[in-house]
């Protein structure tokens, strides 16, 4: 079974803070995704990685930037936290190829709460 | 307009109702459909794939229409567990990688 792990069920932040989430998956995955979710909004993605080192921007980038030095490994960063930040964020893997069939496996989702 | 339209519900029903969900998505490009299942405040997860001639997973049908580019979902004999958000998704070759979700439609199954 592909596991994808997060380093944080929960966290709380202060505005102006800079918030790290990290994202593991075990399964040697080449793509790699964060998403924020909201009420209303459903899932949005805010970056994306097809391979170490390369990131393409997703919907809603803008306050967020990432990292990928290890394949198995994702980071989100919040650079300057802000309270319309606060929500649940889900990290996500699939195999990669950019084959169509191939379906997405999420991580158990970060709430934060940005004060 | 969204490119994967679901209605939000929510659609409540009593135990051993049939439901039926509908999506619609708007990329005549798209090649693969699939259904994912998400519980309050847990992450989603994979529920079935939809192929061309439909599927049947137990008590789930999945079912794709390309020409009106529309996928539906039916569920029988609803049990209390099935209660959840289920999200249409849609994958194509010009997406990279992506998917694109639909925003989900919520189903409470009542006794």
């Amino acid at each position: 079974d592909v596991k994808v792990t997060q380093s944080s069920r929960y966290l709380v932040k202060r505005t102006g803070e800079k918030v790290f989430l990290e994202c593991v998956q075990d399964m040697d995955h080449e793509n790699m995704f964060w998403y924020r979710q909201d009420p209303g909004l459903g899932l949005r993605l805010i970056y994306f990685s097809y391979d170490v080192k390369m990131k393409e921007k997703g919907d809603i980038p803008e306050g967020y930037s990432v990292s990928r030095e290890k394949k198995e490994r994702f980071s989100l960063i919040l650079e300057s936290a802000s309270t319309n930040q606060t929500s649940m964020y889900l990290c996500a893997s699939s195999l990669g190829g950019g084959r169509p069939q191939e379906t997405q496996y999420f991580g158990p989702g970060t709430r934060l709460l940005v004060l | 307009r969204k490119e994967v339209e679901q209605d939000p519900g929510p659609f409540n029903v009593p135990e051993g109702a049939t439901v039926a969900f509908n999506c619609t998505y708007s990329n005549s490009a798209s090649q693969s459909f699939f259904w994912y299942r998400q519980d309050c405040r847990k992450e989603p997860k994979l529920l079935m794939s939809v192929y061309s001639s439909g599927n049947e997973d137990g008590r789930f049908t999945a079912q794709l229409n390309r020409a009106s580019q529309y996928i539906s979902l039916l569920i029988r004999d609803s049990k209390l567990s099935d209660s959840a958000t289920y999200l249409c998704v849609v994958n194509s070759y010009t997406n990279a990688g992506k998917s694109t979700f639909g925003d989900g439609t919520t189903l409470t199954v009542k006794p």
